[in-house]
């Protein structure tokens, strides 16, 4: 079974552009998150998707966004890059039931992840 | 105060040495994870807990509900064990299903 996708691993932007992520889960999981990890903040929770819903969002800024796909597929996105962006972008898929116990109960698969560099 | 808390956050030790990482959280959860993450950024899951303990090779996890805490510890530690080990929670009151994470344990094991 392949592991979670994450596209492109490295990128380079300019301040000011606008960057797209993608992220392909595990084959039959629906529940994706994304994270951003920065040497100064550590690991940060972005968003959560489940079932092309966002169920969950973190304390970012409105620059970031994203969305999910009926395929399960994920993508985010970042406008007007700032040079505090540069980071490691993961994701996270997770298979969930629908009930409150397997959804606080069950494990995450992560991602290589995207480096992103503003400059 | 963050809600999780991890120690040490650095740690150095020869390859025989028998590891334990700490972690400590200050919230109702549902499970604690712990994760391996290897320069390069890949994170891989480790162990899943909701009480109790769990081992898997020279892994071993535990965690104690009442104290809310939880240690991680390595048997016969080996060079390639050397990455950033990290304790996260999720099913917080407040956060649902989404990992809150500790500021990570960088081990390095010494040949």
């Amino acid at each position: 079974k392949a592991g979670v996708t994450q596209t492109p691993r490295y990128l380079i932007k300019t301040r000011g552009q606008q960057v797209t992520l993608s992220c392909s889960p595990i084959s039959g999981h629906r529940s994706v998150s994304w994270y951003q990890q920065t040497p100064g903040q550590g690991l940060q929770f972005l968003f959560e998707y489940f079932s092309e819903t966002q169920r969950n969002k973190g304390n970012f800024p409105g620059r970031f966004s994203g969305r999910q796909f009926s395929n399960s597929r994920s993508e985010m996105n970042v406008s007007t890059l700032e040079l505090g962006d540069s980071a490691l972008y993961l994701c996270a898929s997770s298979l969930e039931g629908s009930s409150r116990v397997q959804v606080l109960n069950t494990e995450a698969f992560f991602g290589q992840g995207t480096r992103l560099t503003v400059v | 105060k963050n809600e999780v808390e991890q120690s040490p956050q650095n740690l150095t030790a020869q390859e025989g040495e028998f590891i334990t990482i700490n972690c400590s959280y200050s919230v109702g959860i549902s499970a604690l994870h712990w994760l391996q993450q290897h320069p390069g950024g890949g994170i891989v899951s480790l162990f899943m807990l909701s009480s109790g303990k769990k081992k898997h090779g020279r892994l071993i996890a535990t965690i104690n509900i009442q104290e809310k805490h939880s240690s991680l510890h390595i048997t016969a530690s080996h060079p390639r064990d050397s990455a950033v080990y990290i304790c996260a929670v999720s099913g917080t009151e407040t956060s649902g299903s989404r990992l809150t994470f500790g500021e990570g344990t960088q081990l390095t094991v010494n040949p």
